[in-house]
């Protein structure tokens, strides 16, 4: 099974500043990486994937893929107070279930 | 988008009663999925459901547990007997796909086991 870790657990930024979340996943099968938003009391849902190493921008935010590390993150720039948010990190090898880290708590305070 | 549509969204019952929670998912979606979160925590994998067959569950899919879809209509998690550590918020998903596609979610249900 999959083990996935994210840092860090909380994370309380000024609205404007730039957010770093990191996942590090264990299976190096892994190919498909994404991150979900959780909104307080309200379903997760997809915000961004990945296949292939390197960065990928849409918007304001940024996905960093580094396989050989066993790592990605999400990086949010310009951070809004509607970006608070549980975010989940989801590695996936393209044949197993989707195992979620613990998750970041983001709190941005206007 | 996509739905996936949960009921009821919030159920109360007593310990040792029976409970079945319903999930319609995306129409031409393939692979079902439960997932138990509790306060807000980490989304835990319960167990996936493909073509009439549970395919993988995980430790916290306990003997009380139980999955089926009957002939395309909601997928269901039946827990018969309830415990008082059942209480959480079940998230139903669905996916085209095993591992490679996104997951939807319903707005989940929550289950107080009192």
């Amino acid at each position: 099974q999959q083990k996935v870790q994210q840092s860090p657990e909380s994370l309380i930024v000024p609205e404007g500043a730039m957010t770093s979340l990191n996942c590090t996943f264990s299976d190096s099968a892994s190919q498909y990486f994404a991150w979900y938003r959780q909104h307080s009391g309200k379903a997760p849902k997809a915000l961004m994937s990945i296949f292939s190493n390197g960065e990928k921008e849409e918007g304001r935010f940024t996905i960093h893929l580094n396989k050989a590390s066993l790592h990605f993150s999400l990086h949010i720039r310009d951070s809004q107070p509607s970006d608070s948010a549980l975010y989940l990190c989801a590695p996936n090898t393209g044949y197993q279930n989707f195992y979620f880290g613990k998750g970041t708590s983001l709190t941005v305070i206007p | 988008g996509p739905k996936v549509l949960q009921i009821p969204s919030h159920q109360i019952i007593d310990m040792g009663q029976m409970v079945t929670l319903n999930c319609d998912p995306v129409s031409n979606h393939l692979y079902f999925y439960w997932y138990k979160q509790i306060l807000g925590q980490q989304m835990e994998f319960l167990v996936n459901f493909y073509n009439g067959k549970v395919m993988e569950k995980s430790k916290l899919f306990k003997d009380q547990f139980s999955v089926e879809r009957p002939d395309g209509s909601y997928f269901t998690l039946k827990i018969q007997p309830t415990a008082l550590e059942d209480s959480a918020v079940y998230f139903c998903a669905s996916s085209s796909d095993r591992g490679q596609n996104t997951l939807y979610f319903g707005a989940g249900t929550r289950l107080s086991v009192l």
